[in-house]
């Protein structure tokens, strides 16, 4: 299947940073999503996009659908403490009701 | 609403034994998936289901049995587990309008094979 590619697998940044996190293919995929995990708890959808080149917030979150319809960005702007977990893309292709994820992006940040 | 609903928590199984987990949500929701997340892997679809007495396979679904006789339960069986199958689970929903998009996830079952 195709496979979504996330970066960076990690990332360590102090209190008031800004964060950015890309997920790429190559192929074509119609809907993006990005999900936070806290430790023991499943994924918490933080934002849907729908279409190419769409830019949705969500509070201090943006995420863009890349016009290309291969990439999806998601940027944290004036990153707390609470932003602390892992950060999922997800992707669907069109007609196609198999979502696929990426591996993840883990944010630690410092007070 | 209680939203998606996931038993047991934790489970320790020998090889070879074999298991159901619970899944289960009260938000009508049509579609509803079994992933399963190792580390370093994301999340990998097992089974999923557009409706009650439909069913179909995702990404990674050897091992693994599915079936939905109603809307609100989705139960995933292990014949005979394996070592492999050591992972965390996740159940998850969403609206059929949706596309199955914006899914939302139960807390998870560990489990671990030995």
């Amino acid at each position: 299947g195709q496979q979504l590619n996330q970066s960076p697998q990690s990332m360590f940044i102090q209190e008031g940073e800004d964060v950015s996190m890309n997920c790429t293919s190559s192929s074509i995929f119609n809907t993006w999503l990005w999900y936070k995990q806290d430790p023991g708890e499943g994924p918490v959808l933080l934002i849907a996009l729908y279409k190419a080149g769409e830019l949705t917030s969500n509070g201090r979150l943006t995420a863009q659908f890349g016009i290309t319809r291969k990439d999806s960005f998601l940027n944290i702007s004036a990153s707390i403490p609470s932003d602390v977990g892992i950060y999922f893309c997800a992707g669907r292709q069109y007609n196609n009701n198999d979502m696929r994820f990426g591996a993840g992006t883990r944010l630690t940040v410092k007070p | 609403n209680a939203g998606v609903t996931q038993t047991p928590k934790f489970q320790v199984l020998k090889t070879g034994q074999s298991m159901t987990l619970q899944c289960a949500q009260d938000m009508n929701h049509e579609y509803m998936s079994w992933y399963r997340q190792d580390p370093g892997m994301g999340l990998r679809l097992i089974h999923y289901s557009v409706g009650a007495g439909i069913t179909d396979q995702g990404e990674v679904p050897n091992g693994y049995n599915v079936s939905r006789s109603t809307t609100e339960d989705f139960p995933l069986r292990l014949l005979s587990a394996a070592p492999s199958q050591t992972s965390v689970y996740f159940c998850a929903s969403s609206l059929l309008a949706r596309g199955g998009n914006e899914q939302f996830f139960g807390p998870g079952t560990r489990l671990t094979v030995l």
